[in-house]
């Protein structure tokens, strides 16, 4: 059964600490998102990446990074949390396709709050 | 810069009812892709159709119905004879086709509350 792994499905941090949220799809995708959720505000993209190693900024990238080292996983980092990030975030992936876009295989969610 | 508006936060119907969510976008691409995607309460979003911009054929998948409308940016998707089991958040979403990495850009969901 093809999958997109988070580590976490609930997190609670400290304000100020660096917090990593993993992310792992064995699907062989060549695309991979991080996006929040928020109440009314649907999903809002912060970073995703098409190829390992590379990355690019979605809408929310303020206090945010992200790692990509290996294909299959991508690792969202907050350098040091503040309250405003506790959200849901979600991952995906996507095959990288010219020819027809497939959408994306989500992950289950990491539910993180920050106190 | 490409829009999805759901202008519905939350719909609660009782079972057997029928539902329609509605979608509106916005895009300057003349090619791009449509979904809907349910979030049911474990929280992992399940893709439940595609449609691209060439292909405003409607579709039904058993109780599942979607009227895609491109002289009015509208991709509406409705529930028959809703079920308790179809209470969940609904998100349209629209991808251009030259975006970089297929990405998506999602409205703002939908609540289904649907009781017995």
């Amino acid at each position: 059964d093809v999958k997109v792994t988070q580590s976490s499905r609930y997190l609670v941090k400290r304000t100020g600490e660096k917090v990593f949220l993993e992310c792992v799809q064995d699907m062989d995708h060549e695309n991979m998102f991080w996006y929040r959720q928020d109440p009314g505000l649907g999903l809002r993209l912060i970073y995703f990446s098409y190829d390992v190693k590379m990355k690019e900024k979605g809408d929310i990238p303020e206090g945010y990074s992200v790692s990509r080292e290996k294909k299959e996983r991508f690792s969202l980092i907050l350098e040091s949390a503040s309250t405003n990030q506790t959200s849901m975030y979600l991952c995906a992936s996507s095959p990288q396709d010219r020819t027809i876009n497939y959408g994306y295989t989500f992950g289950s969610g990491t539910r993180l709050t920050v106190v | 810069a490409q829009k999805v508006t759901q202008a519905q936060t939350e719909i609660s119907v009782v079972e057997k009812e029928d539902v329609t969510l509605d979608c509106v976008y916005e895009t300057r691409d003349t090619t791009y892709y449509l979904f809907w995607y349910k979030q049911p309460p474990s929280g992992e979003l399940v893709f439940l159709i595609r449609r691209n911009s060439f292909d405003e054929q409607n579709e039904i998948s058993g109780r599942y119905s979607w009227n895609f409308q491109k002289s009015t940016s509208s991709f509406n998707f409705t529930i028959t004879a809703s079920q308790v089991v179809d209470s969940a958040v609904y998100f349209c979403a629209l991808s251009e086709a030259r975006a970089a990495g297929n990405k998506l850009t999602f409205g703002g969901g939908t609540r289904v509350l649907v009781k017995p």
